[in-house]
């Protein structure tokens, strides 16, 4: 059984770099053909796609965003980071990070989530 | 970049069946992946490449795909199927979700 779970900082200053953590159990994040994505959600909108990282280190990201974005593993924790720098109050919401796979037909949907951090951004 | 479209809300009678679209441009190529979304909660994936239920998801959830448009039906909706429901495809490496869809339970 596989399991996420997303922390990190409740507040955060503007300006200020968010650093949020996704650490596994059940699986490694090194299993081949996985990936971790993160996904935020700002109060009352829809989910908005971040970044993806592959099993193999290969890295993706929004295009809107992705000059604040880095998305990296940690193997010896088991962990998937996000930084964003730069935050601003638009950035309050929810971040969720998610795995999938990568299958025969392509890739698959995301299939276990963490329960998500709640992120403000304020002085 | 690709845009896929849903209806903002959908409403229905407990009993009946919930139909929801998410529509972009020869969606059928694609394999699409639908969530459900409950209040406070994490989204839960219902329908994995537009038509296969994953382990333990009601037979009740169905999808389809085809030409402009992708659906998710639930038959016989009761009260706790009322959540925000998403669509999502992959478009390369990067994900892309719909705005999503408020299913309300009359």
């Amino acid at each position: 059984q596989v399991s996420l779970r997303e922390s990190g900082p409740a507040l955060v200053k503007p300006t200020q770099t968010l650093t949020l953590t996704c650490t596994f159990s059940g699986l490694s994040v090194d299993t081949r053909g996985m990936s971790v994505t993160w996904v935020r959600q700002t109060p009352g909108k829809a989910l908005e796609w971040l970044a993806l990282m592959d099993w193999d280190d290969d890295k993706y990201y929004t295009t809107s965003l992705k000059t604040r974005l880095t998305i990296s593993k940690d193997t010896s924790k088991n962990q998937v980071v996000l930084t964003m720098s730069n935050m601003d109050p638009v950035d309050t919401g929810t971040y969720y990070c998610a795995r999938t796979r990568i299958t025969v037909p392509g890739r698959a949907g995301f299939d276990s989530w963490g329960q998500g951090a709640l992120v403000t951004v304020s002085s | 970049s690709y845009v896929l479209t849903q209806p903002p809300s959908v409403s229905v009678a407990p009993g009946k069946t919930a139909t929801i679209t998410c529509g972009s441009n020869n969606i059928g190529v694609k394999g699409v992946h639908w969530y459900q979304q409950r209040p406070g909660q994490a989204p839960v994936l219902v329908i994995s490449f537009s038509s296969d239920r994953p382990s333990g998801i009601p037979e009740r959830f169905s999808g389809s795909n085809s030409g402009n448009t992708a659906t998710l039906t639930i038959s016989r909706v009761d009260a706790a199927d009322e959540a925000d429901y998403y669509c999502q495809v992959w478009d390369g490496a990067s994900v892309v979700f719909g705005g999503g869809t408020k299913l309300t339970v009359l």
